[in-house]
């Protein structure tokens, strides 16, 4: 079935470079992605979202890419802090209700 | 304004015994969602409701799994009987109308362990 998906379960990135991590979609009638945040024993948190009629948003050090002919979505940190460890999760507006959630990328910032 | 509140935040319960949730939304949000977050897994919807009516239970195992969110406001979520595979973060997020445009906010969950 059609699934939101990453293509890599772990990231490790030292203090100070920039980060990115993928995602890529399958649902062509998705209109609208969200970046969350995930610490430990925390809910999802929201960082960045677009919608499908752009394909590209910045906001405080992160920037989203879309790049809907090959359905593909990043989400790119800028200058990562220890505070930026965490999980990272992709998901898809489907029907303008639910999200559908891909399974995470773990990012870890070394000193 | 306060954020989504949840309890318990840990529960440990032996298979077959049954086990509730409880979910208060932010204030003013008509919708509300239940996910359920197996370890190493994005979360996965359960349920939703917007007021007091379910909009979707698609993904919900009706045999074991039940919710209600009764005057439009807190909600609830039980399971009866638990099995292993329940083992997981339970999540209730809402927003204030039905579409994730205008903001979904998570609570920090219920972590259940069925042993």
């Amino acid at each position: 079935g059609e699934s939101v998906g990453l293509h890599l379960p772990t990231l490790s990135v030292q203090e100070g470079d920039n980060s990115i991590i993928n995602c890529a979609y399958s649902n062509s009638a998705s209109d609208y992605f969200i970046w969350y945040k995930q610490e430990s024993g925390k809910g999802p948190q929201f960082i960045i979202d677009i919608r499908s009629n752009m394909d590209k948003r910045q906001g405080q050090r992160v920037t989203v890419l879309l790049n809907k002919t090959v359905k593909h979505l990043s989400l790119q940190i800028a200058a990562t802090q220890p505070g930026d460890s965490a999980v990272y999760f992709c998901a898809e507006n489907l029907d303008g209700y639910a999200l559908n959630f891909g399974k995470g990328t773990s990012l870890l910032v070394t000193p | 304004e306060a954020g989504v509140a949840q309890s318990p935040r840990y529960k440990i319960i032996e298979k077959r015994q049954s086990v509730a949730f409880w979910c208060n939304p932010i204030s003013g949000h008509a919708t509300l969602y239940w996910y359920q977050q197996i370890l190493g897994q994005g979360p996965k919807l359960l349920i939703q409701f917007q007021n007091n009516g379910v909009v979707d239970d698609s993904q919900l195992p009706k045999d074991r799994f039940s919710a209600e969110r009764l005057k439009g406001v807190d909600s609830t979520l039980k399971i009866q009987p638990a099995k292993l595979e329940d083992s997981a973060v339970y999540l209730c997020a809402s927003s204030p109308q039905g579409r994730s445009y205008y903001g979904y906010t998570f609570g920090s969950g219920t972590r259940l362990t069925v042993v």
